[in-house]
């Protein structure tokens, strides 16, 4: 238990629906972010928050639409995705993205997508 | 930009001990972090060095150079349970990944 909770753990979704991801964190930080992680490639980011604003948006399409209503939640909106959209989402939180030193971290267990 | 380079695959036996070696290129420095990613599950953090040498826990050490752009992941007394991915990441917030090296453990 990392104190990052997404729901759900996996996900099967048409190329014409609509669905969300979320992202709780239970350890006071102020930064969240979302990684995409396909085979075979490395974690990938896609949007960072810091004190519930957009500090990063690393060119992602807009069929994905992130949502940051409070420190402690993150969104991650879905719609008209594609097949190979299909990965691992993970929501991972930190303490500050600008805090020295560096700290780590913290991982969900992420969301499996799959899009037929 | 930044750039991170880890093996894809090694094999090592139960017992035994392994290094995982990392270089970067990064245009800012800010540590280098390493995490341990069991299947289907999150990754989980292992170390951070920011200074040269190596850091010590347990049967994991971290080890940094940066005038080299060079890490390495050292396990001892190797177990089976330490199969794994294990990701190599600039401290740069926010973290940028490797592609992740598979250890597969072997009786």
């Amino acid at each position: 238990e990392t104190g990052v909770t997404q729901t759900p753990r996996h996900l099967v979704m048409g190329m014409t629906n609509k669905k969300s991801l979320k992202c709780e964190q239970h350890l006071g930080h102020n930064a969240m972010y979302w990684y995409k992680q396909s085979a075979k490639k490395p974690l990938e980011l896609m949007f960072v928050y810091n004190f519930k604003e957009q500090t990063e948006n690393n060119s992602v399409p807009s069929r994905f639409s992130p949502e940051c209503p409070n420190s402690s939640h993150l969104f991650l909106h879905l719609h008209t995705l594609q097949p190979e959209d299909s990965a691992l989402y993970l929501c991972a939180s930190s303490q500050d993205q600008n805090s020295e030193p560096n700290t780590e971290a913290f991982f969900g267990q992420g969301t499996r997508l799959t899009v037929v | 930009g930044q750039n991170i380079d880890q093996p894809t695959e090694m094999t090592a036996t139960e017992g035994a001990i392994v290094q995982i070696n990392c270089t970067y290129q990064t245009s800012g420095f800010n540590g280098l972090f390493w995490y341990q990613q069991h299947a289907g599950e999150a990754p989980t953090f292992l170390s951070y060095n920011v200074l040269d040498g190596l850091e010590e826990k347990g049967r994991f050490s971290s080890f940094l150079s940066r005038s080299k752009g060079y890490s390495y992941l050292l396990l001892k007394e190797l177990q089976m349970k330490d199969s794994a991915s294990y990701l190599c990441a600039t401290g740069n917030t926010p973290l940028v990944f490797g592609k992740g090296t598979r250890l597969s453990v072997i009786a």
